[in-house]
């Protein structure tokens, strides 16, 4: 397997219920990010992971928790989302220095109700 | 922040045209990409491009940094080519922490 994979492919969840989202990369990047896209807006950082440390939490709500056991696993831990939460969720990689930028995964579409 | 607008935010073309789509930003950057995001949702990457000009087939890009803007020109369009086109920049060396900028929706007709 190559590239970002991201499973999930589409997530319908209950607001009460606790999901996670995956996401793994086999480019051998040492930076992962994950990012949200709702209609009509532009996409919205979320995370950032360098060298499995997290750099970057873009004010994003407690009920949203990523973990990144190791430099090419990365997960997005949900529970007790809202509505507005749906959307759908990209996970990325880079690599510092590189000149390829990122390269994304297929994402999970999220939808709670 | 940074501030991103693409333009035009609708675009419709006939197969065989030519189109350049725009990305204005608001302050000097590291980094620069533009995307292609397909009806799937699948994004992309099409350039690389913090500067100077790349062409790779019938795309080819320009990003003249020092009047902060970036050109993606699509020549000879076929309808595979539909979705919407992204810029995204970056301020900050290091670790890529990119701004998106709104997106060109393109639709391409066969």
């Amino acid at each position: 397997e190559t590239g970002v994979t991201q499973t999930p492919r589409h997530l319908v969840m209950g607001m009460t219920n606790k999901k996670s989202l995956k996401c793994e990369q086999h480019l051998g990047h040492n930076a992962m990010y994950w990012y949200k896209q709702s209609a009509k807006k532009p996409l919205e950082l979320m995370f950032v992971y360098n060298f499995k440390e997290q750099t970057e939490n873009n004010s994003v709500p407690s009920r949203f928790s990523p973990e990144c056991p190791n430099s090419s696993h990365l997960f997005l831990h949900l529970h007790t989302l809202q509505p507005e939460d749906s959307a759908l969720y990209l996970c990325a990689s880079s690599q510092e220095g590189g000149n390829y930028g990122y390269t994304f995964g297929s994402g999970t579409r999220l939808t709670v109700v | 922040g940074i501030q991103v607008e693409q333009s035009p935010p609708d675009l419709i073309l006939q197969e065989g045209a030519n189109s350049t789509l725009r990305c204005n930003f608001s302050d000097s950057v590291n980094n620069l990409q533009w995307f292609h995001q397909n009806p799937w949702g699948q994004l992309i990457n099409l350039f690389y491009i913090p500067s100077g000009t790349k062409q790779n087939g019938r795309l080819s890009a320009t990003t003249v940094a020092t009047e902060r803007y970036s050109l993606l020109y699509i020549s000879s369009s076929q309808t595979t080519d539909s979705g919407v086109y992204f810029c995204a920049v970056e301020r900050d060396t290091g670790f890529q922490k990119l701004v998106f900028g709104t997106g060109t929706r393109l639709l391409v007709s066969p």
